[in-house]
């Protein structure tokens, strides 16, 4: 039963095009969305997130954009760049009814896409 | 001045031993975590502490037993290794208030044979 989804295992893209990497989610608690990147022989590194309310972050190359409606969002890089290839991760986490309102960490991942970025 | 670290970097050993991989964080976070990736390449989260005491507990066997001796170290001790135990073991951290944003330290690659 994986809640989130990342249904392209591999994506490969030209440097100087747009990436689009995508990610499906089931829960309808979830409330907040982050992506994650990792390098070979690394933990992954936090990028950029989204929470519920909003349907666009933008963080200079990166923008995350999220359709709550259709349970999808998506992470756009533009333009692409050789350094770009990793694996990236979407999670998400719920809104827990505990004071405070924090998940405390809960984080449910994707199982990654792998992004190649040709020069 | 690693931030989040963990050791040892590979371990192989036989079913039925027992062993640990110790993390540790110098970023001040309050909040640690153990995560299995397994196989099929999703990350899963196992425990998380808060300040030394257990927060987050999922459906993980009690062979699995960790330990936070402080709020900056937080071990992961298998008893009766199996097959099914080789994966990937990442730890993690996250700021106060900030539990989404996980620092990840480099992992840890079990092997069971």
């Amino acid at each position: 039963d994986q809640q989130v989804k990342q249904n392209s295992p591999s994506l490969s893209v030209q440097e100087g095009r747009i990436s689009i990497l995508n990610c499906d989610y089931t829960n309808s608690m979830f409330d907040y969305f982050l992506w994650y990147k990792k390098y070979p022989a690394e933990g992954p590194t936090f990028l950029i997130s989204i929470s519920s309310i909003k349907d666009k972050n933008e963080d200079g190359r990166f923008t995350v954009f999220l359709n709550k409606s259709a349970k999808h969002l998506s992470l756009h890089i533009v333009p692409s760049q050789p350094g770009d290839s990793a694996v990236y991760f979407c999670a998400a986490s719920p809104l827990t009814p505990r004071a405070g309102g924090t998940s405390y960490g809960k984080l449910t991942f994707g199982q990654g896409t792998i992004l190649t970025v040709h020069p | 001045d690693t931030a989040v670290s963990q050791t040892p970097k590979y371990l192989v050993t036989q079913m039925g031993n027992d062993k640990s991989i110790k993390c540790e964080q110098n970023l001040g976070h309050d909040t640690m975590y153990w995560y299995k990736q397994d196989s099929k390449k999703f990350l899963k989260i196992m425990f998380s502490y808060n300040n030394k005491e257990l927060i987050i507990n999922e459906t993980v066997p009690n062979r699995f037993s960790p330990k936070s001796p402080d709020k900056a170290h937080l071990n992961l001790h298998i008893n009766s290794l199996e097959l099914g135990d080789s994966a990937v073991y990442f730890c993690a951290s996250s700021p106060p208030g900030r539990e989404e944003t996980q620092y990840f330290g480099p992992g840890t690659r079990l092997l069971v044979l």
